[in-house]
């Protein structure tokens, strides 16, 4: 599986914008870029998903990079309840192990009032 | 909510016992996935089935099996347990085959403590 790294940690201030940074040198042309977070005492769950194009959707923004080598997740406005972990994971379309999600230590992002 | 739910919410057992984790998927998704978390080791797959079926396996130890049902839901059996198999234990489940663009929703998770 292509790795992805992200920060270990970043703060940010109640209904201010976050920039979630992922990088994935090694990503090939099938890896589509999934964002899951985990909320303190939950399971994870589905943020957002992207190929090429940015996307965005009621909970965040997907912005890749041209070359693909990274991508941003954009919370516009945090709020105390997105302080949570977050997985930026690569998911191969072309491979037979597409089902898994691969988990990496994902960023741990402190939100404060 | 996520729609899938797991039981029970926490199991506290003995090293050498046996326990059965139970999941329910969300009502339609043919595909679960089970899950373990570790402060060690993360997030990491466990295995896969669909519709009954085993898919996909990921790092799961002998000690370990699991199955689905026809009702869909899946159990995940863990035998002669040692302390490291203390962990959280997911359970997601999605719609299809688990295409690439397929999301997977998780539940809330047990929380297994070997003493």
């Amino acid at each position: 599986d292509a790795k992805t790294t992200q920060p270990n940690s970043m703060e940010s201030n109640e209904e201010e914008p976050v920039h979630l940074p992922c990088n994935h040198s090694t990503i090939s042309g099938t890896d589509y870029i999934h964002w899951y977070r985990q909320l303190p005492s939950q399971g994870p769950e589905y943020v957002i998903h992207g190929l090429t194009s940015n996307v965005n959707n009621r909970m965040a923004s997907l912005a890749i990079a041209e070359d693909r080598k990274s991508s941003t997740l954009i919370l516009h406005r945090a709020t105390l309840r997105d302080a949570a972990v977050y997985y930026c994971i690569l998911r191969d379309a072309g491979g037979t192990s597409y089902g898994k999600l691969t988990f990496g230590q994902g960023t741990i992002l402190t939100v404060h009032p | 909510d996520s729609g899938v739910t797991q039981t029970p919410k926490h199991l506290i057992t003995a090293t050498g016992q046996r326990v059965t984790l139970r999941c329910s998927p969300r009502s339609g998704d043919l595909s679960v996935y089970w899950y373990q978390q570790s402060l060690d080791q993360g997030l990491q797959f466990l295995i896969q089935y669909y519709n009954g079926e085993e898919r996909a396996k990921g790092n799961i130890l002998e000690r370990f099996s699991a199955q689905q049902f026809p009702d869909l839901h899946s159990e995940l059996n863990l035998s002669s347990l040692e302390l490291g198999d203390s962990a959280l234990y997911f359970c997601a489940s999605s719609a299809g085959l688990a295409g690439v663009t397929d999301t997977q929703y998780f539940g809330p998770g047990t929380r297994l403590t070997v003493l």
